[in-house]
């Protein structure tokens, strides 16, 4: 069982560059959320998702896009990246107001 | 928006000692969830509260859900090594959209 699947694991990126952050759950969970985590600040919501073809905004939402296809799939995407997106992305799942599964994270730097 | 404030910061304890830490809200959650997280991993739940009042132990650990809805603490007893981590309360709130809030993190450190 796989659970919350990330890739690329690490990554850099030149400034202006865009690239897309995959994120996979095979628990058929309705929920999908995009974290990231920088030193000090806990986890800060990009975007989320109540299901397929239904995404919303976060805390943090600039500078990001993302779609959601189908229940498993929650692509992030960075349109032109910048050094201020250096951090770490974690993507969740959940059945709802439950526990929330993690990926293991995707380290991103923005040169 | 719902912030989740979290303290300490850090601790640097020595092994056997017992440790707590909490996290507090001016708006009311309806979940409480405590994760840890090691380095180069995602966050593993360690303990989750869905009720008012609840008191829920898992070996060492134990976490509470505030009364008022709006604070919870984790206490992790006779601490050993491999507690280290970054622990970080989360929240969800009214909405049900499977958001949450977290806390900024207690980095904790064990001595052994």
């Amino acid at each position: 069982n796989a659970g919350v699947t990330q890739t690329p694991k690490f990554q850099v990126l030149k400034t202006g560059q865009s690239m897309t952050l995959q994120c996979a759950q095979d628990m058929n969970h309705e929920y999908m959320s995009w974290y990231r985590q920088d030193p000090g600040m806990g986890l800060r919501l990009i975007h989320y998702s109540v299901g397929a073809g239904i995404t919303d905004q976060g805390e943090v939402p600039n500078g990001y896009n993302v779609s959601r296809s189908t229940t498993e799939d929650f692509p992030l995407r960075l349109l032109s990246a910048a050094p201020s997106q250096t951090s770490v992305y974690f993507c969740a799942s959940t059945a709802g107001n439950t526990e929330a599964f993690f990926g293991q994270g995707t380290r991103l730097t923005v040169v | 928006g719902q912030q989740l404030n979290q303290s300490p910061q850090s601790m640097f304890i020595q092994e056997g000692e017992d440790v707590s830490m909490n996290c507090t809200s001016s708006s009311i959650f309806n979940t409480w969830l405590w994760y840890k997280q090691e380095p180069g991993e995602g966050p593993v739940l360690l303990i989750a509260l869905y009720k008012a009042g609840e008191l829920t132990s898992n070996g060492r650990l134990t976490a509470q859900f505030g009364i008022t809805r709006k604070d919870s603490f984790l206490n992790i007893s006779a601490s050993i090594p491999s507690d280290v981590g970054i622990y970080f309360c989360a929240g969800h709130g009214s909405s049900n959209t499977g958001k949450l809030i977290f806390g900024q993190g207690t980095t904790l450190q064990v001595k052994p």
